[in-house]
């Protein structure tokens, strides 16, 4: 029972990189996430997906982009990394966008852009 | 705009005293609430939500929590604290209705001194 996958778990990339996180869903669940975690700040949305497909801006999009292609997959892709988006980034899937849904969450991935 | 406030950002509490870790939200709506805990190097999860009816609500892990909506708290409670409990703990809230996901609170980190 794998639930939310995220690939790779560790990554150092170079400013002005691109590089794809990849996160994969075993629970058919309809709703994806990707959050970004930086020390003193929680957990901030970058981007979800309400079904395959279909992508929305969170709190904090800018240099990110995402894509749904399959239900079980939601990509996250930066084009060209800065410092700033050094960060631990978590994906998450929920059923739906109910209110009562409880969503799961990977493992993480630490990025570092040097 | 909805948001999700921790007051206490770093929490010590004795081994076998109890614990209480405050949450307030700001939401248009029924709020639908969720805390979850992360280890280090760990990714998230849940240890109770509230939906409605009963505003006391069971978690795992000995955890509960008091829903106020005339305080608009959410403040998670344990009777006896362990030093397994040692992790970062973080309150949100359910905004799908407004256009966006769960929404999280900045955290606090629990240390337990024995």
């Amino acid at each position: 029972n794998a639930g939310v996958t995220q690939t790779p778990k560790f990554r150092v990339l170079k400013t002005g990189q691109s590089m794809t996180l990849l996160c994969a869903q075993d629970m058919n669940h309809e709703y994806m996430y990707w959050y970004r975690q930086d020390p003193g700040m929680g957990l901030r949305l970058i981007h979800y997906s309400v079904g395959e497909g279909t992508t929305a801006k969170g709190e904090v999009p800018d240099g990110y982009n995402v894509s749904r292609l399959k239900k079980q997959n939601f990509l996250l892709g930066l084009e060209s990394a800065a410092p700033s988006q050094t960060s631990v980034y978590f994906c998450a899937s929920s059923y739906d966008g109910k209110q009562n849904t409880e969503a799961f969450f990977g493992q993480g991935t630490r990025l570092t852009v040097v | 705009a909805q948001s999700v406030t921790q007051p206490d950002i770093h929490i010590t509490v004795s081994e076998g005293a109890s614990l209480e870790l405050r949450c307030n939200y700001s939401y248009g709506a029924t709020p639908y609430l969720f805390w979850y805990v992360q280890s280090p190097g760990q990714g998230l999860q849940l240890l109770l939500k509230y939906f409605s009816g009963d505003t006391l609500v069971q978690g795992i892990k000995g955890f509960e929590a008091e829903f106020k909506r005339s305080q608009s708290s959410f403040n998670l409670r344990k009777p006896s604290v362990h030093w397994s409990d040692a992790a970062e703990y973080f309150c949100a809230v359910g905004a799908w209705q407004a256009g966006t996901a769960l929404i999280f609170g900045k955290g606090t980190t629990l240390s337990v001194s024995s």
